[in-house]
């Protein structure tokens, strides 16, 4: 699976847009990007996911570049309780057997 | 419904106890997983069980030793433990290996 890059950490004010974004330029034609998020001692949470095509459901919207070499995970309207570490994970779903390779993430802080 | 429950939430044993930690799911998910993470560090596979069968074991010792006696049930039996093996303990869950994968709220280990 493709390799990504996110900063280890960014703020954001409350009510504002989170817009956290992710490298992954070695990405295959057949990678999925996902999103997860981790609020501290809990559960990675499922967000998103998305092939080439930009998604959306109720929780963000996910951007990805027309080359796919990047993307852009979206929080609307952030709140205190989007405080958290967002992993961004490329990942071949038919290879590794349903290996999910996390990085270090990205620590959002949402400031009031 | 996307809950994978996990117990005991907490769990604190000597290297010399045997335990066991507890995952289940009611999704109908085939596919179930334990992972493990450190402090400030992103989780990281252990094992993964596809159609009740283990599939991946990512090198793991042999004092952890899992077990998946239905398709909703995922068991960790821990013997000998050493206190570097104190960790958040995760299971998750996906329909299938290719498919998203959901996560419980983890066991927070603790070796004495």
């Amino acid at each position: 699976d493709a390799k990504t890059t996110q900063p280890p950490s960014m703020d954001c004010a409350e009510g504002r847009a989170a817009n956290l974004p992710c490298n992954h330029s070695t990405i295959s034609g057949n990678e999925y990007v996902y999103w997860y998020r981790q609020i501290h001692s809990q559960g990675p949470q499922y967000i998103i996911h998305g092939l080439k095509n930009n998604e959306t459901n109720e929780m963000a919207s996910l951007i990805i570049t027309e080359d796919r070499k990047s993307s852009t995970l979206i929080l609307p309207h952030a709140t205190l309780r989007d405080t958290a570490v967002y992993y961004c994970i490329v990942r071949a779903t038919y290879n590794q057997g349903g290996k999910l390779i996390f990085g270090q993430g990205t620590e959002l802080s949402v400031k009031p | 419904d996307t809950e994978v429950t996990q117990t005991p939430k907490h769990l604190v044993m000597g290297m010399t106890n045997k335990k066991s930690l507890k995952c289940e799911q009611h999704m109908g998910h085939r596919a179930m997983y334990w992972y493990k993470q450190k402090a400030k560090k992103p989780p990281e596979l252990m094992f993964v069980y596809s159609y009740e069968k283990l599939s991946i074991n990512e090198s793991v010792p042999s004092r952890f030793s899992p077990e998946c006696p239905n398709s909703s049930l995922l068991n960790l039996h821990l013997h000998a433990l050493q206190p570097e093996d104190s960790a958040l303990y995760l299971c998750a869950s996906s329909q299938d290996p290719s498919d998203t994968q959901y996560f419980g709220p983890g066991t927070r280990l603790t070796v004495l």
